[in-house]
């Protein structure tokens, strides 16, 4: 079953505005942790910040904000004013803690945002 | 600042050969994954490693796959004859501690892009 959800394809944004990357998840385990990585097209896999699943605070990283609501199980990146280097492929992931597991990351389909001069 | 480093950056091969893709972790690292990128596609989970042993893999990592880390340093991806459906970005990840295994990201590497021919 999927367990991380992008419904963004693509997204649009004009420089120097804000935009919102929608994420939502499904899991049973009461501890995991979310990730946002970028994904510029030269191919690498960027981190970008983290959630854990008891943070009591939405995490920030720079320009970047994670808006968590977990009784909505939702887990949005909020990039502020947007540079045309955001423009990329953004990916959410979920891990599970499971003991009997390796720590995998669980990946969405990713969003492509483009930031328009 | 240390980085996983993988080789080569692409590779081409023809269906019914066999392949390696090398990862060289980053050196404290415990944690080591495989994940696979079909293009235009999400990153998919391939295999996780600790400990010497595989300690989960997916349904992707069949008869076909093996996973070795020969020499303390290198960690690498066998497959062992070449479809045209493992055209692909390969990305080998790491991660530190086992006391970090929730809410430490995992380090990629910039891939291999592998083209069966």
């Amino acid at each position: 079953a999927q367990k991380i959800t992008q419904t963004q394809p693509g997204m649009f944004v004009q420089e120097k505005e804000a935009v919102t990357l929608d994420c939502t998840y499904d899991t049973s385990d009461p501890s995991y942790g979310l990730f946002w990585y970028k994904q510029p097209s030269s191919g690498e896999m960027i981190f970008l910040i983290y959630q854990g699943s008891y943070d009591q605070q939405n995490a920030t990283e720079g320009r970047y904000s994670l808006n968590f609501q977990k009784a909505r199980k939702s887990a949005n990146l909020v990039i502020s004013a947007s540079q045309l280097g955001d423009s990329a492929m953004y990916f959410c992931a979920m891990r599970e803690i499971g003991w009997n597991q390796g720590g995998k990351l669980i990946f969405g389909q990713g969003t492509e945002l483009s930031v328009k001069p | 600042e240390p980085e996983v480093t993988q080789t080569p950056s692409h590779q081409v091969t023809q269906m019914g050969q066999e392949v390696i893709l090398r990862c060289v972790p980053i050196s404290n690292h415990l944690y080591f994954y495989w994940y696979r990128q079909i293009l235009g596609q999400k990153v998919e989970f391939l295999v996780s490693f600790y400990n010497n042993e595989i300690s989960e893999k997916s349904e992707i990592f069949d008869d076909q796959f093996s996973v070795e880390r020969p020499d303390g340093s290198n960690f690498t991806l066998k497959i062992r004859s070449t479809k045209l459906e493992d055209s692909a970005m390969y990305f080998c990840a790491s991660k530190p501690s086992e006391q970090d295994i929730m809410n430490t990201e995992a380090f990629f590497g910039q891939g291999t892009r592998l083209t069966v021919v």
